[in-house]
Parts: C-alpha cells; structure tokens; sequence
C-alpha cells in the first residue's frame, strides 16, 4: 500500500530534551514537506525536499532540523525542544513538486507532540 | 501576514443540499489551488485542483469555482453527504514553487443526515 508513515503517533516529552520524529515513503517520491497545524492557522510549512541532500526552510523552520540522506527518509529533529512547539505534525510526499502536472501531497497520518 | 484565509471555521448542511466552502487570497502570484480534506486522526488527502487558466474544475460530486479578480475560489459539493463531513483546506500554489506557503486554516464541515 502506497503511505507515508509517521512514527511515533504520540510523543509528550520534556523541554530541551533531543527528539527525532521519522518520516518514510513507499512511493518513491522526490518531494517530502514537513508541515506543522496548530489552531487557527491552519496547517504551515516547517522544511522541504525536493530530492535526497537537497533541502529548504519552509515558512516556520526555527528550532527544526531535517536531513534526507535517502529518498525515503525525511526526519524532523528537535534538537531541543520548547512548549511552543507543541503541536500536531504532518510529513507529505509528492511525486513531484506540488502544482505541476496535478502533482498533490500524500500526508502521514500525524504526529501529535506535546513538549512540558 | 495569512495569504490564505478561509473566514468560515465551520459550516453545517443537510444531507443532499449543496455545501459551500469559500477561501480568500492576497497573493496574485498564486496559479494554482488545491483543496485538501481532512477527518480526525488521519493525515490530509489531496481532494481536486484548479489551475488560474481555468475558472472552474469538476470532479463527480465536488467543483470547484476560480474568481481570480476578487481572488476567491469557492469548493462545491453537490449533493452532500454525511461522509464528506471533514475538515478542509485551501491551498493555494506558485506552480513550480518548491516552497509550499501556509493552507488556509481549514473549515469543517458537518453534514446532517
């Protein structure tokens, strides 16, 4: 089954305490995102990829990192994670980059994190 | 500075009636939209497209409608089912822009049976 799969589901942790939250895809897409939804701002752009070593901040990168190392990996990191980045993450992958050839997002499930 | 706003955060409709779900932009170098859906616990799933050539796209049950002068798309199901009840988003594009800008804040929609 073609997914994007997002690990852990749930993950409450403490503040400036290092987190990895994983991101594969069985597609074989070039493109990976990492998104962040919090309420009433709907769902905002963290990095992107547009292929293996090849990464860009989105529209709220600080205080992430991310590699892509393999086509099919696209970890967020928290090297030191704070309350206000307390939110519900989504990984997506595109064939290619969103809007050219009717290319949409294949979105993880999410990845709800709350940091105390 | 939202470049996409959807106004409405939630919207009820009867079961068969037509759902309207509007979205608002500012930027004009958008050319391309998306709409997405979004039920609990899941991710978002990419629902139907519109590209600024044309001013509308259907797809079965759900159109959408391009006002580029007044920078509105509207997203029209019809008829409406208790499935469809969802949250969904806007998404407006630079095609060919790597960097994908904030979705609209989403409107969910509640469809009554």
């Amino acid at each position: 089954e073609a997914q994007v799969t997002q690990n852990p589901r749930y993950l409450i942790t403490v503040t400036g305490k290092k987190l990895t939250v994983t991101c594969s895809q069985n597609m074989n897409h070039e493109y990976m995102s990492w998104y962040r939804q919090d309420p009433g701002l709907g769902l905002r752009q963290i990095y992107y990829s547009m292929n293996v070593e090849v990464t860009d901040k989105g529209d709220v990168p600080e205080g992430y990192k991310v590699s892509r190392k393999e086509k099919r990996n696209f970890p967020l990191i928290l090297e030191s994670p704070s309350p206000n980045q307390t939110s519900l993450y989504f990984c997506a992958s595109s064939l290619g980059v969103p809007g050219v050839a009717n290319y949409g997002y294949t979105f993880g499930s999410g990845t709800r994190l709350t940091v105390v | 500075d939202q470049q996409v706003k959807q106004n409405s955060p939630s919207l009820s409709v009867q079961e068969g009636r037509i759902s309207i779900l509007n979205c608002d932009y500012t930027n004009s170098m958008f050319d391309y939209f998306l709409w997405y859906k979004k039920y609990p616990a899941e991710g978002p799933t990419f629902l139907i497209s519109i590209s600024s050539i044309k001013d509308k796209n259907e797809d079965g049950r759900f159109t959408v409608f391009l006002n580029k002068s007044a920078k509105h798309l509207s997203l029209h199901i019809v008829p409406s089912q208790p499935g469809d009840s969802a949250v969904y988003f806007c998404a407006p594009l630079i095609r060919g822009s790597a960097r994908q800008l904030t979705f609209g804040s989403g409107t969910q929609l509640t469809v009554l049976p």
